[in-house]
């Protein structure tokens, strides 16, 4: 069965600061992995997602994820963080091997950027 | 832009009543899902649908039921709504291309039942 864990339900960095949030995940086979981020009172925005190939991808406003099979991660990065940035983030995982196109969310990670 | 839009942003209901929240696609999207986002829960599954007339139960079915009569709108149906039932519910939508689509959300209905 598949899964996905958000190990953090909080995570504070300062302004300026490099930011990570981290995503585990558990699939059959290779994972198809997204990010989305929800600000306050709105619904989920997309961020990025890994199919395949390179393991580093790049998203909207400057996020990034480094998919790392050996851990079974795609946590999610950015260089310079934001006050804008603040907002509640969720990984999720779809497996392929499942011939419905369900995804499992985590259950997020409040990202509190400091000014 | 793919515009998800629900019918209400913020909903009163009382114990026993039954209760609509409607979905709206604009994209012609084949899937539709309705999850219920809970604090510390993250997002869960209700029911999705892959086209008009069909519907899979997702992984929290109980007490709700789902319509889809036009392709574009799925409706999620409280039959006897009960405080448990309180929570932000969320409708998404993607076209089934054979690629991997990203999910396209609508704004949330926050559904308060006393």
């Amino acid at each position: 069965a598949q899964s996905v864990a958000q190990p953090e339900d909080q995570v504070n960095v300062a302004e300026g600061n490099p930011l990570t949030v981290k995503c585990t995940y558990s699939v059959s086979g290779n994972p198809y992995l997204f990010w989305y981020v929800q600000y306050p009172n709105r619904g989920l925005q997309f961020l990025l997602k890994y199919i395949t190939g390179d393991n580093l991808v790049k998203g909207s406003y400057g996020f990034e994820a480094e998919f790392n099979k050996s851990q079974t991660s795609f946590h999610l990065k950015k260089p310079s963080a934001l006050v804008s940035d603040s907002a509640l983030y969720f990984c999720a995982v779809r497996d392929p091997m499942n011939r419905d196109d369900k995804i499992i969310f985590g259950k997020g990670t409040r990202l509190h950027i400091l000014p | 832009d793919v515009k998800v839009t629900q019918s209400s942003r913020y909903l009163v209901k009382r114990t026993g009543e039954k209760v609509f929240l409607e979905c709206v696609q604009d994209m012609d999207h084949e899937n539709m899902f309705w999850y219920r986002q809970d604090p510390g829960l993250g997002l869960r599954l209700i029911y999705f649908s892959y086209d008009v007339k069909m519907k899979e139960k997702g992984d929290i079915p109980e007490g709700y039921s789902v319509s889809r009569e036009k392709k574009e709108r799925f409706s999620l149906i409280l039959e006897s709504a009960s405080t448990n039932q309180t929570s932000m519910y969320l409708c998404a939508s993607h076209p089934r291309t054979g690629k991997v689509n990203e999910q396209f959300f609508g704004p949330g209905t926050r559904l308060t039942v006393l």
